[in-house]
């Protein structure tokens, strides 16, 4: 069974630019939630989509936000890029919402690099 | 204020030297603590989930437990490929802010 795919693996972009991002869960899981990781702060969450819904969100910004089609994929944008958006943004699938089932399985990450 | 604090930071072991990393957290009512292990470039390895206090899970060499205050995963005659990140994570009750993530330990194994 494949894992879960992001796409692409690395990013570099410049500041006020725009960035979008990939992530195909596990075959039959339809929840995605999405994460950014920084030596400083660590794994934070950004938020969850449940069969094309935003359940959760974090603590971030409206720069960043994000959609899931009808076969669960997910997307994630961050608009008016900062320096500081540069990060590890990993995407985690779940067969239902975290809050019902708690088995998250994660993807090798996009890394982004801000200029 | 829901928090999850790890110790210690680092920790460097002999090939075969048995330890334990520390998982406190604080939250009003606790879901599940997850367990992970990361790579270095490379996005977290689900390990356990634990849901009430007392309960244990093994796995090769890990062993996680579970208190009302703490977790801990206990690594038994380590190996140099045990070598990563381990990451604590709380999914408190009522929290609508997702699954909240410790700053992890880095294990290190020296044969």
């Amino acid at each position: 069974k494949a894992g879960v795919t992001q796409t692409p693996r690395y990013l570099i972009k410049t500041r006020g630019q725009q960035v979008t991002l990939s992530c195909s869960p596990i075959s039959g899981h339809r929840s995605v939630s999405w994460y950014q990781q920084t030596p400083g702060q660590g794994l934070q969450f950004l938020f969850e989509y449940f069969s094309e819904t935003q359940r959760n969100k974090g603590n971030f910004p409206g720069r960043f936000s994000g959609r899931q089609f009808s076969n669960s994929r997910s997307e994630m944008n961050v608009s008016t890029l900062e320096l500081g958006d540069s990060a590890l943004y990993l995407c985690a699938s779940s067969l239902v919402p975290t809050g019902n089932t708690d088995t998250q399985y994660f993807g090798p990450g996009t890394r982004l690099t801000v200029l | 204020e829901d928090q999850v604090t790890q110790s210690p930071e680092a920790l460097r072991l002999q090939e075969g030297e048995s330890s334990s990393l520390n998982c406190s957290y604080t939250v009003s009512g606790l879901r599940g603590l997850f367990w992970y292990r990361q790579d270095p470039g490379k996005g977290p390895e689900f390990l356990f989930t634990l849901y009430s206090a007392g309960e244990e899970k093994e796995k090769e060499r890990l062993k996680a437990t579970l208190t009302k205050k703490e977790s801990f995963l206990h690594i038994t005659a380590p190996k140099p490929e045990d070598s990563a990140t381990y990451l604590c994570a709380v999914h408190p009750w009522g929290n609508l802010s997702g699954i909240i993530f410790g700053s992890g330990t880095r294990l290190s194994i020296r044969p």
